[in-house]
């Protein structure tokens, strides 16, 4: 357990579904990030949080949106995906600055049909 | 835009054997290094952190070294064991937000009986 928490750890959706990725860290952290992992590829940072506030984007379709109502909380809302995001989901925090490590949590599988 | 190769993809191993897994990266203007385990299915669970000042790292039986000048990083497991066997991924920190990284594909360790 690395403190951070995502809901729920697998969701099957079809393509005209909308669904949400929950993330909860009670780490004290004040940056919070989506990363994507596919079959094949390297870890890609999607979003960037930092105290709520979105400090990257990394040309993330539309049909991905973050949402961070606070510190400790991050959405990824979904809507009209496509087969190929089917992937697993991770979302991270760490302080912004300073020399500890970034925490990860389990991940959401996703699979779309 | 930064790359970060992970040598061997695979590795195979007898437990009880001492291995070196290799990262290389292409811009030497990094501002941290992280070492991570990945189970299968599983988050991510950080291992070592270097910051760019430092040259290594130890934690138990793993030893992380960094040159930053050269573009490379070799995590060291000593006396290998079973428990031992995941997906060890690298990541270079992009700025000074701790969880922004650039990762590469990781290298598969298998360590049998």
């Amino acid at each position: 357990e690395t403190g951070v928490t995502q809901t729920p750890r697998h969701l099957v959706m079809g393509m005209t579904n909308k669904k949400s990725l929950k993330c909860e860290q009670h780490l004290g952290h004040n940056a919070m990030y989506w990363y994507k992992q596919s079959a094949k590829k390297p870890l890609e940072l999607m979003f960037v949080y930092n105290f709520k506030e979105q400090t990257e984007n990394n040309s993330v379709p539309s049909r991905f949106s973050p949402e961070c109502p606070n510190s400790s909380h991050l959405f990824l809302h979904l809507h009209t995906l496509q087969p190929e995001d089917s992937a697993l989901y991770l979302c991270a925090s760490s302080q912004e600055w300073g020399t500890e490590e970034a925490f990860f949590g389990q991940g959401t599988r996703l699979t779309v049909v | 835009k930064q790359e970060v190769t992970q040598i061997p993809a695979a590795l195979s191993v007898p437990e009880g054997e001492n291995l070196v897994l290799n990262c290389s990266f292409t811009d030497s203007a990094i501002y941290n290094l992280q070492w991570f385990r990945q189970d299968p299915g599983k988050g991510l669970t950080s291992l070592l952190l270097i910051q760019s000042s430092q040259r290594e790292q130890t934690s138990g039986r793993l030893n992380a070294s960094l040159d930053k000048s050269s573009g490379r990083s070799t995590l060291y497991i000593a006396a290998s064991q079973p428990g031992d066997s995941a997906t060890y991924l690298c990541a270079v920190g992009r700025g000074s937000t701790l969880g922004r990284l650039y990762f590469g594909r990781g290298t598969q360790l298998t360590v049998w009986p």
